[in-house]
């Protein structure tokens, strides 16, 4: 499993965009790349997926250059309810696949 | 859409009692689940993959006999916590894949087990 590597914390203010990134230098062919959303004492929650180029959806837009070995996680205008640890997950969706959690990202969204 | 639904959500025990937290895929069938542990501030540990109708698979470090993992059926999982102590405190959390293979799943709302 490609291993990845997140900024362990980052700060913004509301209405701002943020930008997490991750590396994953040793992603492979058949990995897709997965960002998951995790509060406090709960589950964590699907936020995207890609595999190259950029994904939007409603609530982020997921940036992959040419050689994958990074994503970019955007979070357009974000909320103090956006304060939350995220994961940046590497894997194949040929087969089965476990999902390996990293450290995450600790987003901190003050007023 | 589909949901994964944990239960107990908040437990507490005394020390070697046994606790089992409940896994069930509401509107869709998962032939496997995984089982995490997740210590205070931080990162999600696999535990173990349930399967069903099969034994389950557990990591490296994991004890089989401590951790007791059934998958009777394609709705639901349970992961029995034997003989519990302290140190088995923590938040558990189990998820089902979107569909095989798909590295997009569901999970749980989680199980805080606080054993005194």
């Amino acid at each position: 499993l490609a291993k990845t590597t997140q900024p362990i914390s980052m700060d913004s203010y509301e209405g701002q965009e943020v930008n997490i990134t991750c590396s994953h230098n040793n992603i492979a062919t058949n990995d897709y790349i997965t960002w998951y959303q995790q509060f406090p004492s709960q589950g964590p929650r699907f936020i995207i997926q890609g595999y190259k180029t950029k994904v939007t959806n409603e609530v982020a837009s997921l940036f992959i250059p040419a050689d994958r070995k990074s994503s970019t996680l955007s979070l357009p205008r974000v909320s103090l309810s956006d304060t939350a640890v995220y994961y940046c997950l590497v894997g194949t969706n040929s087969g089965y696949s476990t999902l390996t959690f990293g450290k995450g990202t600790m987003l901190l969204v003050s007023p | 859409g589909a949901v994964v639904s944990q239960h107990p959500s908040r437990v507490i025990c005394k020390s070697g009692t046994s606790v089992k937290i409940e896994c069930r895929s509401l509107d869709f069938q998962a032939t496997t689940m995984f089982w995490y542990r997740q210590f205070p501030k931080k990162s999600l540990m696999l535990m173990a993959t349930s399967n069903e109708g099969s034994k389950a698979t557990y990591e490296q470090g994991v004890e089989k006999d401590k951790f007791l993992i059934n998958h009777a059926s394609l709705t639901l999982s349970t992961l029995t916590v034997t003989s519990a102590h302290p140190e088995d405190s923590s938040f558990y959390i189990c998820s089902a894949p979107k569909s095989t293979g798909m590295t997009e799943a569901f999970f749980g709302q989680g199980t805080r087990l606080t054993v005194v």
